[in-house]
């Protein structure tokens, strides 16, 4: 099974500010990796797939990148809308399909 | 417009059973592998089982094989989720949601997902 980490569980931050989420995996999921954004009472909506591509719909402030282990989220500028939990996914190796612990984005 | 609404979620007694449905709209439902996943409270998510398009062949996740059992009918664009033997440690929203085809480039992502139904097992 592979194991997704995501650093930092907690990102407090301001409005307007970067914000850079990490995921690692246990072992290569080449590009197979997904995120995904879950505000409260929500369910979870997808960001990114592969790596890099925005789904439909996502705004240009996230990006995705990394390849193999080591995979980043970035949000170029936090808008109020976008304080929330992110967690990553990989599709290479499954079953089972695994999601990281999640890193919550909160306003500092 | 992609709809999937479950039911089925209430409170069950440990060593109980439940059957949780999703129903699919906006799309061909039978056309797409389909997953439930599930979030304990104030958690994260946990895959439990996918089954393909045509209802084949199921996936299961450690924690619920045996116990869990998952199916679907493309006639009426309906996933379902059979439980047994149903545990406190089961207590959690579970979501359905949709994984396109080989085909498509968002294959083995979850892209659309419902808004979940609780499922809270305790005496």
């Amino acid at each position: 099974e592979i194991v997704l980490t995501q650093s930092p569980a907690t990102l407090s931050l301001s409005p307007g500010e970067r914000a850079t989420l990490s995921c690692r995996a246990s072992q290569s999921v080449s590009t197979f990796l997904a995120w995904y954004q879950q505000k409260p009472g929500q369910a979870p909506r997808l960001l990114i797939y592969d790596a890099s591509n925005r789904a439909t719909g996502i705004p240009a402030r996230f990006s995705g990148s990394g390849s193999g282990t080591d995979f980043t989220l970035t949000i170029s500028s936090l808008e109020p809308e976008d304080f929330a939990v992110y967690y990553c996914q990989q599709r290479s190796n499954w079953p089972p399909l695994t999601f990281g612990g999640g890193t919550k984005v909160e306003i500092k | 417009e992609v709809q999937l609404v479950e039911s089925g979620g209430h409170l069950v007694q440990p060593g109980g059973s439940l059957r949780l449905s999703c129903a699919a709209s906006g799309f061909a439902f039978d056309t797409y592998d389909m997953n439930w996943v599930r979030q304990a409270p104030g958690k994260g998510l946990e895959w439990v089982s996918s089954v393909i398009s045509t209802g084949t062949s199921m996936y299961y996740a450690d924690s619920v094989k045996g116990r869990f059992t998952i199916s679907r009918d493309n006639g009426k664009d309906s996933l379902y989720l059979e439980m047994n033997s149903l545990r406190a440690e089961d207590t959690a929203v579970y979501y359905c949601a949709r994984d396109p085809p080989y085909y498509e480039s968002l294959t083995g992502y979850l892209d659309h997902w419902g808004q979940g139904t609780l499922v809270t097992v305790s005496s």
